[in-house]
């Protein structure tokens, strides 16, 4: 069973602090890595991807990938109230082009 | 369209009843996903459709579960003789396919169980 693992939280950060996602995935050959946030009876919406090791910014997101440990993370910084969501890790697998996604974490951030 | 748009966005039934829930992804998008997220969950994996291929079925969580698409477009989620525990948002994704797998989502069809 192909697995996405995130910590469901919820984490909770000050204004203008750096908010930390982390995610952990079990399909060693995936090879595409995706961030989505979900406010609150919304739909998920796509706000980073990430195919290659290292750092991806995009404003104040930043995605870290490291294929070595299966690890994704999501920086944000400059955290503002309206960050406050589930963000959900998504991994595609090696075999059939599914896409799984984690529990997702909460985040608050507080003003 | 310009997005992925379902219907219907809310569904009461009576247990026993059969429902059919539909999705009309992006035009030109190939590739189509039906996930099920229930209150505080995460998304479930039900169905992926790509192309002409054969779907991706190993999610359906029962053999009352079934989906199609039509024409590589339209596709209909068919639940039947409803239970309590298939009350849930079913979201249904699209994506041009391929490696990138950018999903865009519709605003999901909301299912309660009687």
């Amino acid at each position: 069973q192909k697995e996405v693992e995130q910590n469901s939280g919820p984490l909770s950060v000050p204004e203008g602090a750096i908010a930390s996602l982390n995610c952990t995935y079990s399909d060693r050959g995936s090879q595409s890595f995706f961030w989505y946030r979900q406010y609150s009876g919304k739909s998920p919406e796509l706000i980073m991807s990430i195919y290659s090791n290292g750092d991806k910014e995009d404003g104040r997101f930043t995605a870290q990938l490291n294929k070595a440990s299966q690890y994704v993370s999501l920086l944000i910084r400059d955290s503002q109230p309206s960050d406050s969501a589930t963000y959900l890790c998504a991994v595609k697998d090696t075999g059939g082009f599914k896409t799984i996604f984690g529990a997702g974490t909460r985040l608050f951030v507080k003003a | 369209g310009a997005g992925v748009s379902q219907s219907p966005s809310n569904k009461v039934t009576e247990k026993g009843k059969d429902v059919e829930l539909r999705c009309d992804p992006i035009s030109g998008h190939t590739a189509l996903y039906w996930y099920r997220q229930s209150l505080g969950q995460g998304l479930e994996f039900l169905i992926y459709f790509q192309g002409n291929s054969a779907p991706d079925k190993s999610g359906l969580p029962s053999d009352r579960f079934s989906a199609e698409r039509t024409g590589g477009s339209v596709s209909t989620l068919t639940i039947q003789r409803t239970q309590q525990e298939d009350s849930a948002v079913y979201l249904c994704a699209s994506t041009l396919g391929g490696a990138s797998g950018e999903l865009f989502f519709g605003e999901g069809s909301r299912l309660t169980v009687l």
